[in-house]
């Protein structure tokens, strides 16, 4: 009963260094998401995949890749780590159109 | 574009009082949901209620209650006799439809603190 899991969950990397945020859920959703959280603006949505084999930018994909590497996976790539990405990211995934998301923990990453 | 506005950055009570957070949003499609999420000092995302734009009925769910009202597009949260642990951020979200995925607008988050 893991929903979504994310790793890692704390991470701190050097400006210029690159990392991957790893996402995974056992609910068999058909989309995934990725949103990164800061103070004083909730959540912003940084890249989606409506179903496996799609992905598409949110509002704020500069600086960030992703790849639904299938239907359970959902991993955020950051080429070249800045300080202004440093925040909390989030993972979700949703089942239907109408459903609501569910949410991995966050992972908390601080670019120095 | 879709926009949800939480007006109050942080509301502290004391233990027992009630509480209302505010939400508002813009949007022009005529069927749309709205959400909102609990997150605690854990940090995890809790959902908490979803309500269609078809259904102006209020809601109440033990100490919870929710007001949506489509003439102000509001769509307010109260909690009756707050506790301790209902100090969270929490927040209010709209729903984009968008090529098969569901978007999420989420408004900036009201953190409330129960002080005991």
């Amino acid at each position: 009963n893991a929903g979504v899991t994310q790793t890692p969950k704390f991470q701190v990397l050097k400006t210029g260094q690159s990392m991957t945020l790893q996402c995974a859920q056992d609910m068999n959703h058909n989309s995934m998401y990725w949103y990164r959280q800061d103070p004083g603006m909730g959540l912003r949505l940084i890249y989606y995949s409506a179903s496996e084999g799609t992905t598409d930018k949110g509002e704020v994909p500069n600086g960030y890749n992703v790849s639904r590497l299938n239907k359970r996976e959902f991993s955020l790539r950051l080429e070249s780590a800045a300080p202004s990405q440093t925040s909390v990211y989030f993972c979700a995934s949703t089942e239907h159109l109408n459903t609501e998301a569910f949410f991995g923990q966050g992972t908390r990453l601080t670019v120095v | 574009a879709q926009k949800v506005t939480q007006a109050q950055t942080e509301i502290s009570v004391v233990e027992k009082e009630d509480v209302t957070l505010d939400c508002v949003y813009e949007t022009r499609d005529t069927t749309y949901y709205l959400f909102w999420y609990k997150q605690p000092p854990s940090g995890e995302l809790v959902f908490l209620i979803r309500r269609n734009s078809f259904d102006e009925q209020n809601e109440i769910s033990g100490r919870y209650s929710w007001n949506f009202q489509k003439s102000t597009s509001s769509f307010n949260f109260t909690i009756t006799a707050s506790q301790v642990v209902d100090s969270a951020v929490y927040f209010c979200a709209l729903r984009e439809l968008t090529q098969g995925a569901q978007k999420l607008v989420f408004g900036q988050g009201t953190r409330l603190t129960i002080n005991p």
